[in-house]
């Protein structure tokens, strides 16, 4: 399985501003996704990132608030963009496996707006 | 309804019990499941992967599927402290398809 790092591990931000998340695998992966898990809730899908086009983003998830790059096969950052406490979550990174169907995850990054 | 549900616990057990965590899933269309283990503070980790109903065993796990009856579980036999974590269960589709559905996740405690 693929090595996937993430930055920062946690954070405390104001509500307002935005944070950016950043995300390294060690492998060249075609696929990565972004996640977030909240308190007591299923782990949810923010959106797909694929090098070299837009990302795709689930229902109930915009480009404005999450803005996501992707700028070669294994790297993509997450913004969370003007905070609100509701924001306050864990945002995990995650990547395919070899048989692209099962998912491997980063530490996540835990966020906290106040 | 939620696609894939899972009772959230907290499930207590002392050093040494079998262990049984369940989840239960709506769409037919599923086809693989896995389970993944996390620790607090931690992303999750893959634990198991079954593409097809029956049982997988991998040391003191195993996993179960029944498609007929929509049911996924996973059994830890000789549960020791190191298995206190939280358990999700995950849910995908066919060929084609990435997309993973999660159930809340299970927090157990092994109790020494």
């Amino acid at each position: 399985s693929a090595v996937i790092s993430q930055k920062p591990s946690r954070d405390i931000c104001q509500r307002g501003t935005s944070l950016t998340i950043q995300c390294q695998v060690d492998s060249q992966v075609t696929m990565m996704f972004w996640y977030r898990q909240q308190p007591g809730q299923s782990l949810t899908l923010i959106a797909t990132a694929n090098q070299g086009s837009e990302a795709t983003y689930e229902s109930g998830f915009v480009i404005d608030k999450f803005p996501i790059s992707r700028p070669n096969l294994t790297f993509s950052t997450l913004t969370v963009s003007n905070m609100s406490p509701e924001d306050s979550s864990i945002y995990l990174c995650s990547v395919d496996g070899r048989r692209n169907t099962e998912a491997f995850f980063g530490q996540g990054t835990r966020l906290t707006v106040v | 309804q939620k696609e894939v549900e899972q009772d959230p616990g907290p499930l207590s057990v002392p050093e040494g019990a079998i262990v049984s965590l369940n989840c239960t899933y709506s769409n037919s269309a599923f086809q693989y499941f896995m389970w993944y283990r996390q620790y607090s503070r931690k992303g999750p980790e893959l634990l198991m992967y079954t593409y097809s109903s029956g049982n997988k065993e991998d040391g003191r796990f195993t996993a179960q599927v029944d498609k007929s009856s929509k049911y996924i579980s996973l059994f830890i036999r000789d549960s020791q402290p190191s298995d206190s974590a939280t358990y999700l269960c995950a849910a995908g589709g066919g060929a084609g398809s990435y997309q993973l559905t999660f159930g809340k996740g299970t927090k157990l405690s092994v109790i020494p």
